[in-house]
């Protein structure tokens, strides 16, 4: 059985303040894909990253990153200089062999001016 | 055009009504999703269909059936529905499989009476 948990509930931060959100996961698969969404108040989850079970590299976008830990069964992700309008909720997905996408319960993140 | 789009936005319906989904995508995508989202909790995975064939169905009640008439189109049929049906039903796509990263509708606003 495939489990994503994100152990945060609900984070708020104040503008330009950085913050990770943890996302730990579980499967016996060898092959596997990590996911991030975001989903804003407007509702449409919106793809932020993916990652396969065989690239471990670290990855960059802008504010954004994500640290990928094998060895912890990790997928961590840290947005830096954060503003206002990060205000979403984040989820951290599993996919495994082809079947299935679970996601995690999800982050409240809450930027405040 | 990268847009995954849903009919109706809101939809209330009785329990003894027969109502439809649409979603419409033209990204050349060959796979497509339904999920259902209670308040405050993530998407969950109902049905996905590859090449225009059911591949994934999540165990859902036989009051909810889908139909692919083609690779554009998704649909999703509704009756004699219950009250604890009343969710947001995002409809998705990918390039194939589900393993692929996952372009998400703006949701139908489902309640049920």
């Amino acid at each position: 059985a495939q489990k994503v948990t994100q152990a945060q509930t609900e984070i708020s931060v104040v503008e330009k303040e950085d913050v990770t959100l943890d996302c730990v996961y579980e499967t016996r698969d060898t092959t596997y894909y990590l996911f991030w969404y975001k989903q804003p108040p407007s509702g449409e989850l919106v793809f932020l990253i993916r990652r396969n079970s065989f690239d471990e590299q670290n990855e960059i976008s802008g504010r954004y990153s994500w640290n990928f830990q094998k060895s912890t069964s990790s997928f961590n992700f840290t947005i830096t200089a954060s503003q206002v309008v990060d205000s979403a909720v984040y989820f951290c997905a599993l996919s495994e062999n082809n079947n299935d996408m679970r996601f995690g319960a999800g982050t409240r993140l809450t930027v405040k001016p | 055009d990268t847009e995954v789009t849903q009919t109706p936005k809101h939809l209330v319906m009785g329990m003894t009504n027969k109502k439809s989904l649409k979603c419409e995508q033209h990204m050349g995508h060959r796979a497509m999703y339904w999920y259902k989202q209670k308040a405050k909790k993530p998407p969950e995975l109902m049905f996905v269909y590859s090449y225009e064939k059911l591949s994934i169905n999540e165990s859902v009640p036989s009051r909810f059936s889908p139909e692919c008439p083609n690779s554009s189109l998704l649909n999703l049929h509704l009756h004699a529905l219950q009250p604890e049906d009343s969710a947001l039903y995002l409809c998705a796509s990918s390039v194939s499989g589900i393993y692929n990263e996952q372009f998400f509708g703006p949701g139908t606003r489902l309640t049920v009476l």
